[in-house]
């Protein structure tokens, strides 16, 4: 167990749809990643988040956001959902151990099914 | 820009033989590198990284690797294989600035009895 936890860990919904992905990371980390894994992409770095505020952006599409609350918590927000949208999606937290080195820790994923 | 290329989608072995997982790395400064190892229906777990330093790391479960920056790789070895290394195993690298990790396209190993 990673400290990390994601709900729901299943979410099934219809093209067009907008679902909401939850992260809370391990105790004391500042910052949460959000990965997509899919059998065409692989795994993908979408979006970081530290102490509230966004940092870096990755393969992320338009109709996807994120944010981070004051409790660190994060959400991923996936809007007109897509067939093409199914995957796995990971959250990970991470510490700062020496300058600029990170080591994330992954959650468990949420799969989601878009039909 | 950075990018791993993990060789072998699939990798089998029998129990008790070498494992070898190969990976290759390319970026325009000096990487962190690490192996996340991935169970079916699971997240992933970290088995090692490498920073700075010693070019030879251990990680957890037995296994090892070795940094070679003239080689650009970073395979990740273990002496003897049991049945629940049976997994999916990814590559990855970052770098300082860049905190989001690159993954490669991961090795599925096999482990026959």
């Amino acid at each position: 167990d990673s400290g990390v936890t994601q709900t729901p860990k299943h979410l099934i919904t219809a093209t067009g749809q907008r679902v909401t992905l939850r992260c809370s990371p391990r105790s004391g980390d500042l910052s949460v990643y959000w990965y997509q894994q899919s059998l065409d992409q692989g795994l993908q770095f979408l979006i970081h988040y530290y102490n509230g505020e966004e940092r870096a952006k990755g393969n992320i599409l338009e109709r996807f956001s994120a944010q981070q609350f004051p409790d660190l918590h994060s959400e991923l927000n996936l809007s007109s959902l897509e067939l093409g949208d199914s995957a796995l999606y990971f959250c990970a937290s991470s510490v700062v151990v020496t300058g600029d080195y990170e080591t994330q820790y992954f959650g468990p994923g949420t799969r989601l099914l878009v039909l | 820009a950075q990018s791993v290329t993990q060789l072998g989608s699939h990798v089998s072995v029998s129990e008790g033989a070498l494992v070898l997982l190969r990976c290759n790395y390319s970026s325009s400064v000096p990487p962190y590198l690490f192996w996340y190892v991935q169970y079916p229906n699971q997240g992933l777990q970290l088995l090692l990284k490498y920073t700075t330093g010693a070019t030879l790391v251990k990680g957890i479960n037995g296994f090892e690797a070795e940094f070679k920056k003239s080689e650009t790789s970073f395979h990740l070895t273990k002496p003897s294989a049991h049945m629940s290394d049976a997994a999916e195993y990814f590559c990855a690298v970052s770098a300082p600035g860049r905190r989001a990790l690159t993954f490669g396209s991961g090795t599925r190993l096999q482990v026959q009895p």
